[in-house]
């Protein structure tokens, strides 16, 4: 079992919808979480911290259940910018860092 | 934030030659790693570059085919070495800062041929 995983996806789903994927991860013992976002032939960036009482920015809610041991993220009111790959991204301890495989998603007119 | 600056962002080599890549920060960054991305694919740690000691490899990755310099806080290189067309990737530097937010270069797009 990968120790973290996520749904490819894609994810096709029309402008203006709410779209949510999960991460799964293997270490009960990971301290922190991240989701980044990977444009076609650009690094990663960023998108935001996954807190354990959950955050929100904006359109974008990200959410962790340490009993389950996943992490979400919410996207509402999809814009056509928001195609992307989103990567999870959890930190086993500080110098451990792993990268999901990525959900890759596609946002239609 | 950090800048990451990352060169170069692509080259086309011959098989059993050798690449160096570099990876300059604008600021400070606590840790510094490599990372290998295929086309579609996630990333792929390869090393962690410590500061002035040899990089910690990740299970797959060698010194002798990936060796990492991290002469200061603040500049990284890795190099692929006696490369096959197997090593065609994007090769990513990136470093994390006291917040654990990673910061990546633009990546280096590598071609064997």
């Amino acid at each position: 079992r990968k120790e973290v995983e996520q749904d490819p996806g894609p994810f096709n789903v029309p402008e203006g919808a709410t779209v949510a994927f999960n991460c799964t991860y293997s270490n009960s013992a990971s301290q922190s979480f991240f989701w980044y976002r990977q444009d076609c032939r650009k690094e990663p960036k960023l998108l935001m911290s996954v807190y354990s009482s959950g955050n929100e920015d904006g359109r974008f809610t990200a959410q962790l259940n340490r009993a389950s041991q996943y992490i979400s993220l919410l996207i509402r009111d999809s814009k056509l910018s928001d195609s992307a790959t989103y990567l999870c991204v959890v930190y086993s301890s500080a110098s451990k860092i792993i990268f999901g495989s990525g959900t890759r998603l596609s946002i239609r007119p | 934030s950090a800048v990451i600056s990352q060169k170069p962002s692509r080259d086309i080599c011959q098989r059993g030659t050798s690449l160096t890549i570099q990876c300059q920060v604008d600021s400070q960054v606590t840790m510094m790693f490599w990372y290998r991305q295929q086309p579609g694919q996630s990333l792929t740690l390869i090393a962690t570059a410590n500061q002035g000691s040899e990089a910690t490899y990740e299970s797959g990755f060698v010194i002798d085919k990936f060796p990492i310099s991290r002469p200061n806080l603040t500049f990284s290189t890795l190099t692929v070495s006696n490369m096959s067309p197997e090593d065609s990737s994007i090769y990513l530097c990136s470093g994390s800062d006291t917040t654990g937010e990673l910061f990546f270069g633009e990546g280096s797009r590598l071609t064997v041929l």
